[in-house]
């Protein structure tokens, strides 16, 4: 069945970078693109990007430019999504989710990623 | 950013009722409205894309209704794994954004 799988929790300090992994599998990887969202404690969804895993073509939120970089490795069928400077207001349970394009659906998702900054 | 707005942000319920959730988008997005459950401390899991499509495996309870910028989710007949919150979804423009959910209590 098709399924992603995220990296496990993170703690980091206010100035550092993360690097959440979501592999993918039961489906070809190059055939959809992958988003990724989050979620802060109590709120709601924020979308924070797609990438292309057929071209590594993305689009970022505005809010998230500069600071973002998604990636993919094709040969081991894994996306990743790397936030730098983090601050407080980073943490949040980070998600992978199986996207065609930009503007399509999101599913499946990943079972999240607990990124928690503080010093 | 196009804003999505929920109502309402809570809502109690029996099994058997039949719920309806609205979504109002602060422009038209065409009918680029999904919907998402989340149980607490699960991911979010797709039940509606494009308005009124279901995705496949999503119980026929659940249905999805509207255009332009009002939306509607019904459950038609609740059940007891049906608590959770819901969430919709515009991807008319980037970035997609979401309502700030739904919360069905018992």
């Amino acid at each position: 069945q098709v399924q992603l799988v995220q990296s496990g929790a993170e703690v980091k300090k206010p100035g550092a970078s993360v690097k959440v992994s979501c592999k993918a599998s039961g489906y070809t990887f190059k055939s959809y693109g992958i988003s990724w969202v989050r979620q802060a404690p109590g709120q709601g969804l924020e979308w924070m990007g797609w990438i292309s895993t057929y071209n590594g073509n993305t689009n970022y939120a505005q809010k998230f430019q500069g600071r973002v970089t998604m990636t993919t490795d094709s040969s081991t069928s894994t996306a990743y999504m790397d936030l730098r400077s983090l601050s407080s207001d980073d943490t949040a349970v980070y998600y992978c989710a199986r996207a065609t394009n930009v503007d399509t659906a999101l599913g499946p998702w990943g079972q999240g990623t607990l990124v928690t900054v503080s010093s | 950013d196009i804003q999505m707005t929920q109502s309402p942000s809570s809502l109690s319920a029996s099994v058997g009722d039949r719920v309806t959730i609205t979504c109002r988008a602060s422009q038209s997005i065409d009918s680029f409205l999904n919907w998402y459950q989340q149980k607490p401390g699960k991911a979010p899991k797709l039940l509606i894309y494009a308005a009124s499509y279901l995705e496949s495996g999503v119980p026929s309870r659940f249905s999805g209704s509207g255009s332009g910028t009002d939306f509607t989710l019904t459950l038609s007949s609740l059940q007891p794994e049906d608590f959770a919150t819901y969430s919709c979804q515009q991807t008319y423009r980037t970035p997609p954004t979401f309502g700030g959910g739904t919360k069905v209590e018992l």
